[in-house]
């Protein structure tokens, strides 16, 4: 069964101190691995999309990494504005066929 | 461009009332999703559309039916509400293939 798995559920950081998101993933046949960012009241927004183990992909303060079996993403010196909710989606043998977790929500303390 | 657009932004119904969400997308893509958040549980899958005249059942199609009324527009229809359909609604366009997709801001729906 596909399945994507993200921890910690809720992660709270002072400004500056730096952390990595987790994205655990099962699925026959990956085609790719994408990170949204979720503001409370508003739709994912799209940031990165990984398609092969090794892969990395970087923008401000955030950077993603995938390996076979799971995705991190790294935040550097992260701001508050930086917090929202961090989506991992999963695109599996069916290309209309997404597979999300249940995110985690970063909070960044000035 | 306005992306991906969604109507109404939120509604409150009482259970058995019938209600049609509307989507629309001005980014020309091919195929276009439902999707409802619930806490804890994530994006799940209701419906898509990979291409004009065609839809295709998700993860949570029971109480659904949906229509691609051309290649702009994909509305999301409850025949009679449940409060298990107490949910946000999230509509999404990518182009097939290898690609992101691109979202509304989503339809707060309470089923009373």
């Amino acid at each position: 069964e596909d399945q994507v798995t993200q921890s910690p559920e809720a992660l709270r950081l002072q400004e500056g101190e730096s952390s990595s998101l987790n994205c655990s993933y099962t699925v026959s046949g990956l085609r790719g691995l994408f990170w949204y960012r979720q503001d409370p009241g508003k739709g994912p927004e799209f940031l990165f999309t990984l398609y092969s183990a090794g892969e990395e992909k970087e923008k401000e303060r955030l950077k993603a990494t995938l390996t076979k079996k799971e995705s991190f993403l790294h935040i550097t010196a992260p701001k508050p504005e930086d917090s929202a909710t961090y989506l991992c989606a999963v695109q599996a043998q069916n290309f209309n066929k997404f597979y999300f977790g249940s995110g985690t929500k970063l909070n960044v303390k000035p | 461009n306005a992306g991906v657009t969604q109507t109404p932004k939120f509604q409150v119904l009482k259970t058995g009332q019938s209600m049609t969400l509307q989507c629309a997308q001005d980014m020309n893509h091919n195929s276009m999703y439902w999707y409802r958040q619930d806490p804890g549980m994530g994006l799940r899958l209701i419906y898509y559309s990979a291409s004009e005249g065609t839809t295709d059942k998700g993860e949570v199609p029971n109480g659904y039916n949906v229509s691609r009324l051309n290649k702009r527009e994909f509305s999301l229809r409850l025949e009679s509400a449940a409060p298990s359909q107490t949910s946000v609604y999230f509509c999404a366009s990518n182009e097939p293939g290898w690609h992101e997709q691109y979202f509304g801001p989503g339809t707060r729906l309470t089923v009373t």
